[in-house]
């Protein structure tokens, strides 16, 4: 039971580098989100989806596109990395509604140098 | 406006003893979710508790409950009987009803059990 994927666990970019944050989840849960936690903060909404083909923003877009072709998969890019994007980020997904927990990524370790 | 607080940046506890995290919410939206999660120090969040905000009782799990005070927008997480596992970072985390697939968290309580 693999529940929320995130790949890669850690990953060092030099600055104006891009890459993609892979997520994947296999519960057919039709909301998935992604989150950066900076050094004893909460954790900030990036983007976020209900379903596939379907996006939003959250509170801190800048510098990240996502996309949802399907499900299961939930890719966050990183355009243009920047010193300010190094972060942990997580990937959630739960599964649609107002009532249902979260199930978080194991998180990716993102250091921007 | 912060959406979700949490005042309590660090908090002590002997174990076996009761602890009580603070949150307060601010939403106009009569119909939402309240979420508490734990993240160990290993990083992982895990969730604990939920209460609807129509729920006429207190949500309770195990050590865990709920103080849920709708008209003070206040949700306190009870750990009873804490245990030194319990050492984690807390968060809060609201959803409403008028964007389900978004859910906003607070800044954490680090909570450290004490033998």
């Amino acid at each position: 039971n693999a529940g929320v994927t995130q790949t890669p666990k850690f990953q060092v970019l030099k600055t104006g580098q891009s890459m993609t944050l892979q997520c994947a989840q296999d519960m057919n849960h039709e909301y998935m989100s992604w989150y950066r936690q900076d050094p004893g903060m909460g954790l900030r909404l990036i983007h976020y989806s209900v379903g596939a083909g379907i996006t939003d923003q959250g509170e801190v877009p800048n510098g990240y596109n996502v996309s949802r072709s399907t499900t299961e998969d939930f890719p966050l890019r990183l355009l243009s990395a920047a010193p300010s994007q190094t972060s942990v980020y997580f990937c959630a997904s739960s599964l649609g509604g107002l009532y249902t927990e979260a199930f978080f990524g194991q998180g990716t370790r993102l250091t921007v140098v | 406006a912060q959406k979700i607080t949490q005042t309590q940046p660090g908090m002590f506890v002997q174990e076996k003893e009761a602890v009580t995290l603070d949150c307060t919410y601010d939403t106009s939206d009569p119909s939402y979710g309240l979420f508490w999660y734990k993240q160990p120090s290993s990083g992982e969040m895990i969730f604990l508790i939920y209460q609807g905000s129509y729920d006429q009782q207190n949500a309770t799990e195990g050590r865990y409950s709920l103080n849920f005070q709708k008209a003070r927008k206040s949700a306190n997480l009870v750990i009873s009987a804490s245990q030194l596992g319990d050492s984690a970072m807390y968060f809060c985390a609201m959803r409403e009803d008028t964007n389900a697939g978004k859910s906003t968290f607070g800044d954490g309580t680090t909570l450290t059990v004490k033998p």
